[in-house]
């Protein structure tokens, strides 16, 4: 069965600085990844997606996300963070196949806190 | 326009109830999917309903059943409701099965007293 693994509950970052956000995932074919934020009461909003080709790919809001095989990471990353991406930040798996709904399956999210 | 809505937004009732949360996507997406999210903000799939085909996870009591008047609506129907339904529950829709990115609504918080 695929798994996804978000190693970081929290993470606080000043204003400004950059973040990276972890996420393993555990995959028997070519995945495809997702990394999807949840601003608080709202509902998830797609940041960027890998599917194949490059392995650096590019989101909205200034994210980018990494994919690299040989570690089953598909990091995500911003060089200067800003208050209003304090949020819950979910990697997620897809699609969910072997007898179950044909859905992502998600991490259990990091949660992030922006420090003025 | 709201790509995915659901309604109601909030929903509280008490055990043993019968409710419904409703979902529509306007994005002419050929699958849509129920999602729960617990208190610990965990994320997973109920089930996927893509042209007719109801694709359900076998974790999910059959008090939960899905009804799709046409494309785009899939309503949620939850029999007998117990205090382990509370959650947030998201509908989502996506162009077709498989790998492609799903669309969120903005959530039904169900609360069960």
């Amino acid at each position: 069965a695929q798994s996804v693994t978000q190693p970081d509950i929290h993470i606080t970052v000043s204003e400004g600085a950059s973040l990276e956000l972890r996420c393993n995932y555990s995959y028997g074919a070519t995945p495809y990844l997702f990394w999807y934020v949840q601003s608080p009461g709202q509902g998830l909003q797609l940041l960027l997606k890998y599917f194949s080709g490059d392995t650096l790919v590019q989101g909205i809001k200034g994210f980018e996300a990494e994919f690299k095989r040989s570690q089953s990471s598909f990091n995500l990353r911003k060089p200067s963070v800003h208050w209003s991406d304090a949020a819950e930040y979910f990697c997620a798996v897809g699609p969910y196949s072997g007898g179950g709904a044909d859905g992502l399956t998600f991490g259990k999210g990091t949660h992030l806190i922006i420090q003025p | 326009d709201t790509a995915v809505s659901q309604t109601p937004k909030y929903l509280v009732t008490q055990m043993g109830n019968d409710k419904s949360i409703k979902c529509e996507q306007n994005l002419g997406h050929d699958t849509m999917y129920w999602y729960k999210q617990d208190s610990k903000k965990f994320l997973k799939i109920m089930f996927s309903y893509n042209n007719k085909e109801l694709i359900i996870n076998e974790t999910v009591p059959n008090r939960f059943s899905p009804k799709s008047p046409d494309k785009a609506h899939l309503n949620l129907h939850i029999n007998s409701l117990e205090l382990g339904d509370s959650a947030v529950y998201f509908c989502a829709s996506s162009s077709g099965p498989g790998g492609y990115e799903q669309y969120f609504g903005p959530g039904t918080r169900l609360t069960v007293t």
